[in-house]
């Protein structure tokens, strides 16, 4: 129940596409939902963050779409560039509290 | 502004053995969180220290410790050494201010080996 599944595992998207990375969740205390970038070498970084209260999100090209009776949430990346090319993790906790289930990362090569 | 930084950034141990990782947290930041990232997998949430007492446990064995001091740095200790303890360990910073925890700020981790 304290799981978080991510899908795809990886993602090529020409330069200009749209990226698309799904996440599901099943415990129904989880209220913070937020998406890091992981470079190769570096510790994850936070992209963007949602509360349950919220069905979209939106921070530049990056857009966060939440689904509370499905338990899904959603990253979409707009007009994808080489330099996406990262791991993203999802992720949820309970009220913010720094204690984050993460999923289980989606390695997204966008080509020039 | 000092971001997270975390030491050894690579080191090779024995099973057996036992180890020592640092981290410094960012700036006035109150509260570090400690996650074992294994090779192509999400982090996993190890402990977290606030106030220099532990706030919080993951699904991880007594042989994983930690300090917090009251600099707020921390130490993540680790005991009777497995292979699978081989992972990149992670600390990640943060402000306790009201109801919830700010934005976590990630170190770029110590890479543990263990043979």
């Amino acid at each position: 129940q304290q799981q978080v599944k991510q899908s795809p595992q990886s993602l090529i998207v020409q330069k200009g596409g749209i990226s698309i990375i799904n996440c599901a969740y099943e415990n129904t205390a989880f209220d913070y939902f937020p998406w890091y970038q992981q470079f190769p070498g570096k510790g994850p970084a936070l992209l963007i963050a949602i509360r349950p209260d919220v069905s979209e999100k939106k921070e530049g090209r990056f857009t966060i779409s939440f689904n509370k009776s499905a338990k899904q949430f959603s990253l979409h990346i707009m007009d994808s560039q080489p330099g996406d090319s990262a791991t993203y993790f999802c992720a949820a906790s309970i009220s913010n509290t720094g204690k984050l289930i993460f999923g289980q990362g989606t390695t997204l090569q966008v080509k020039p | 502004e000092t971001g997270v930084t975390q030491s050894p950034t690579h080191l090779i141990k024995t099973r057996g053995q036992q180890v020592t990782l640092r981290c410094s947290s960012q700036s006035g930041h109150n509260t570090v969180s400690w996650y074992q990232q294994a090779l192509g997998q999400g982090p996993q949430f190890i402990f977290q220290y606030y106030r220099e007492e532990e706030n919080g446990r993951g699904n991880f064995p007594p042989r994983f410790s930690g300090l917090q001091f009251p600099n707020y740095s921390s130490e993540l200790n680790v005991n009777a050494l497995e292979l699978d303890d081989s992972a990149l360990y992670l600390c990640a910073s943060s402000l306790v201010a009201g109801s919830g925890t700010g934005e976590l700020f990630f170190g770029e981790g110590s890479r543990l080996t263990v043979l």
